[in-house]
């Protein structure tokens, strides 16, 4: 079993719609959790991170976290066709070491 | 502020040949993190540099080797290549490592083994 598991997806959504990416963890020592966002052919870029347990809030997106169900997800609302990229979720154990999801690739349709 | 910078770009090696990556990371930033990234396997850790020392190592052979420089400059090596080494290898800085500190990537080395 991966450290950090996501649906490969492709998700896909209509454009203005909310895309909802999940992501799940097996180690329960995990601190933080990052959001990445990444192009095809482009070095990952941070979204958002998350370390309490509940909703962050920034701009259209929304990162929730709940830790006894080692459940991470990140709401996109409006979505746009600018959206459609693979969201990569990642997890800081508790060695300090950041581990990747295998991503989920979002399809944001016009 | 300049973002991290990886040299070279592209590179294309033979089995059996060695190669040398370079990663220079955000101004002040002093942990430096290696990650290869192929289709299948996804961004997969290879090692962590703080302050000139490894601070953590993922499941990668003894093949693959890093270092860290004084001025957190970071170089990454692998010997003895293979087909199934071709990937995007990426270097991540952060500023002190801990664990609410983001990765800002750098735009990757492209990798290809004939």
């Amino acid at each position: 079993q991966k450290e950090v598991e996501q649906n490969s997806g492709p998700l896909s959504v209509p454009e203005g719609a909310i895309a909802s990416l999940n992501c799940t963890y097996s180690d329960r020592g995990s601190q933080s959790f990052f959001w990445y966002r990444q192009y095809s052919g482009k070095s990952p870029e941070l979204i958002m991170f998350i370390y309490s347990n509940g909703d962050k809030e920034d701009g259209r997106f929304t990162a929730q976290l709940n830790k006894a169900s080692q459940y991470v997800s990140l709401l996109i609302r409006d979505s746009q066709p600018s959206d459609s990229a693979t969201y990569l979720c990642a997890a800081v154990n508790a060695g300090n070491m950041l581990t990747f999801g295998g991503g989920t690739r979002l399809m944001v349709k016009p | 502020k300049a973002g991290v910078t990886q040299t070279p770009r592209y590179l294309i090696k033979t089995r059996g040949q060695q190669v040398t990556l370079s990663c220079s990371p955000i101004s002040g930033h002093r942990s430096v993190s290696w990650y290869q990234q192929t289709p299948g396997q996804g961004l997969q850790f290879l090692f962590e540099y703080f302050s000139e020392t490894q601070r953590n190592k993922g499941n990668f052979p003894g093949r693959f080797s890093g270092r860290q420089f004084s001025n957190s400059r970071s170089e990454m090596n692998v010997s003895t290549l293979e087909l199934g080494d071709s990937a995007l290898y990426l270097c991540a800085s952060r500023p002190e490592g801990l664990f609410d500190s983001p990765l800002h990537f750098g735009n990757g080395t492209r990798l290809t083994v004939t």
